[in-house]
């Protein structure tokens, strides 16, 4: 098993819907998630921190539930700029190392 | 200002040439780290350097090799590198090692090896 597994994709959604990525992660440990988002051709740029009590960051909803050792995001009224790959991203307990998804990619089209 | 450049943007070598990879951040961060990255893949930890020690290889091979000259200058030093070589590499920082600290990304460095 991965230690990070996402649905690779592709999503393709309309303008102004709602989509929401999971994340399963083997590491019971893991202290840090974060999801980052990466372009085509760029470098991955950090999106949020998954706090356990969940947060929110605009159109932008993370959640965490540790027991299921699962993540989500959810991303509201997409828009065309939101076309990306959705990188998960844990950090395991004790180590430095942060471990990444394979990544989900959503198109976003008018 | 979060943001780690790194030089240069492309570089194509050959098999027996040397080369180095730059990257420098003015954050104040303590924590930098190499990465590298496939077409389609998601980035692989490389080197960990913490207040200026390695602090972590991922067993990467010889042909690779990193220094830190001071706490906002990471390189690495490519030599006799293999056509398999040939990726994305990303340096990153953060304001420590360790949990808790997010990374920041710069910009990357395309290699091609012939």
């Amino acid at each position: 098993r991965k230690e990070v597994e996402q649905d690779p994709g592709p999503f393709n959604v309309p303008e102004g819907a709602t989509v929401a990525f999971n994340c399963t992660y083997s590491n019971s440990a893991s202290q840090s998630l974060f999801w980052y988002r990466q372009d085509c051709r760029k470098e991955p740029k950090l999106l949020m921190s998954v706090y356990s009590s969940g947060n929110e960051d605009g159109r932008f909803t993370a959640q965490l539930n540790r027991a299921s050792q699962y993540i989500s995001l959810l991303i509201r009224d997409s828009k065309l700029s939101d076309s990306a790959t959705y990188l998960c991203v844990v950090n395991p307990y004790n180590t430095d190392k942060l471990i990444f998804g394979t990544g989900t990619r959503l198109q976003v089209f008018p | 200002d979060t943001e780690v450049t790194q030089t240069p943007k492309h570089l194509v070598m050959g098999m027996t040439n040397k080369k180095s990879l730059k990257c420098e951040q003015h954050m104040g961060h303590r924590a930098m780290y190499w990465y590298k990255q496939k077409a389609k893949k998601p980035p692989e930890l490389m080197f960990v350097y913490s207040y200026e020690k390695l602090s972590i290889n991922e067993s990467v091979p010889s042909r690779f090799s990193p220094e830190c000259p001071n706490s906002s200058l990471l390189n690495l030093h490519l030599h006799a590198l293999q056509p398999e070589d040939s990726a994305l590499y990303l340096c990153a920082s953060s304001p420590g090692q360790g949990v808790l600290y997010e990374q920041y990304f710069g910009p990357g460095t395309r290699l091609t090896v012939t």
